[in-house]
């Protein structure tokens, strides 16, 4: 039973574009939101974050959208440089602790020149 | 160190034989966790310490894993009679503290190959 879904394994977009990021979750409990960003033979790095009272949150060349009803919130980096290639894992937690953090599988992101 | 350490990198181990991961937090960070990410797979929880608390194990999978956290410092994950299934990397992460606002610090994990 996922409760954290990243249904695209992998996603390929150009050098200067935007890049959209998935996630939907079950669990209507969730309150805090998190992505992580992932290198190859790296532990995950924190990225970006949002809470459940808000539903937009940006910072720098990221920015999370958080659509409550839909349960689906999505990550966009705009534009996208080649540094941005890694793996994102989308993360879900009730009562904004970092313990019990559900994760989705990831999306690898591939940042074509 | 700056960050989260873990050893061995890499660690591989027949079938049935025990192994022992070590992880090494940010200094004075109270919160560590165990996860572990199977090939394909998102990140699983394992176990989390919050200072002198009871850790919460809800997440091992079975008895021959086991976990152990020197007060704030160095955590040991220990799993017994291996099997392939184990076969995972391992991922340590610590925290200031487990409220939101203190997101997690992961290390670099251990991958391990069960044989």
């Amino acid at each position: 039973d996922q409760q954290v879904k990243q249904n695209s394994p992998s996603l390929s977009v150009q050098e200067g574009r935007i890049s959209i990021l998935n996630c939907d979750y079950t669990n209507s409990m969730f309150d805090y939101f998190l992505w992580y960003k992932k290198y190859p033979a790296e532990g995950p790095t924190f990225l970006i974050s949002i809470s459940s009272i808000k539903d937009k949150n940006e910072d720098g060349r990221f920015t999370v959208f958080l659509n409550k009803s839909a349960k689906h919130l999505s990550l966009h980096i705009v534009p996208s440089q080649p540094g941005d290639s890694a793996v994102y894992f989308c993360a879900a937690s009730v009562g904004g602790g970092a313990d019990g953090l559900t994760f989705g599988k990831g999306t690898h992101l591939i940042i074509q020149p | 160190g700056a960050g989260v350490s873990q050893s061995p990198s890499n660690k591989v181990t027949e079938k049935g034989k025990d192994v022992e991961l070590r992880c090494d937090p940010i200094s004075g960070h109270t919160a560590l966790y165990w996860y572990r990410q199977r090939l394909g797979q998102g990140l699983e929880f394992l176990i989390y310490f919050q200072g002198n608390s009871a850790p919460d194990k809800s997440g091992l999978p079975s008895d021959r894993f086991s976990a152990e956290r020197t007060g704030e410092s160095v955590s040991t994950l220990t799993i017994q009679r291996t099997q392939q299934e184990d076969s995972a990397v391992y991922l340590c992460a610590s925290s200031l503290f487990s409220r939101v606002g203190s997101p997690l610090h992961f290390g670099n994990g251990t991958r391990l190959t069960v044989t």
